[in-house]
């Protein structure tokens, strides 16, 4: 059973458009990673967040850990095409230190 | 450094035949996961290993799915008998350990059940 929802579940844009995609859980997260999947690949980490509050840029994309550690956001600024993915969230248990995947949000930039 | 192995990369079988799964971590990693991933859905965690013990597989179809991780390195992930349902990509990773590491996936083995 899924733990983590992500939202959107899909997302059309075209280059230049800022965006951001949601991921929320009913519990605390230890921690809390953000993959993306390319087609035919396995997901790529982007980013870990431990401390609520946290932000986190890596170039156009950032990263943001909700204060209660509940949930967190991504946000990229003037998507490219190479932006194109399937963008997952992912927790770890604080009890059993599983690695549980969010929904995720399918991606698609136009250019 | 090499990264996860996994084969084969396509697999067609009918129903109620079996099928198995390799994986080959990261050399030095001691966690190592499977994950089913349906078609534009999220990896769903099916069983995580540490070394070669069993830290969780609440999620895994213990009927007709069985695996695991000899001298905690290779691993295999094995089907018997399939369903049209299992069709799906079977994804492979391994991390460092346990806790905030990254992990690092393999390009998975797409299952098609026909």
């Amino acid at each position: 059973t899924q733990l983590l929802e992500q939202s959107p579940q899909f997302l059309s844009i075209q280059e230049g458009e800022n965006l951001t995609v949601y991921c929320n859980s009913s519990s605390v997260f230890s921690s809390l990673q953000w993959y993306r999947q390319e087609p035919g690949e396995g997901p790529v980490l982007l980013v870990t967040v431990v401390t609520g509050g946290e932000v986190k840029k890596l170039k156009r994309l950032t990263f943001q850990f909700g204060d209660a550690r509940k949930d967190s956001s991504l946000h990229i600024t003037a998507a490219q095409t190479g932006d194109t993915g399937l963008y997952l969230c992912a927790e770890r248990s604080y009890n059993t230190d599983k690695l549980i995947f969010g929904t995720g949000t399918r991606l698609q930039v136009f250019p | 450094e090499a990264g996860v192995a996994q084969s084969p990369r396509y697999k067609i079988i009918e129903k109620r035949q079996s099928v198995a799964f390799w994986c080959n971590p990261i050399s030095g990693h001691a966690t190592l996961y499977w994950y089913q991933q349906i078609l534009g859905q999220g990896p769903k965690l099916l069983i995580q290993f540490q070394n070669n013990g069993v830290v969780d597989d609440s999620q895994l179809p213990k009927d007709r799915f069985s695996a695991e991780r000899l001298k905690g390195v290779d691993s295999t992930l094995k089907i018997q008998p399939a369903k049209l349902e299992d069709s799906a990509v079977y994804l492979c990773a391994s991390s460092v350990d346990r806790g905030r590491t990254e992990a690092f996936f393999g390009q998975g083995t797409r299952l098609t059940v026909v």
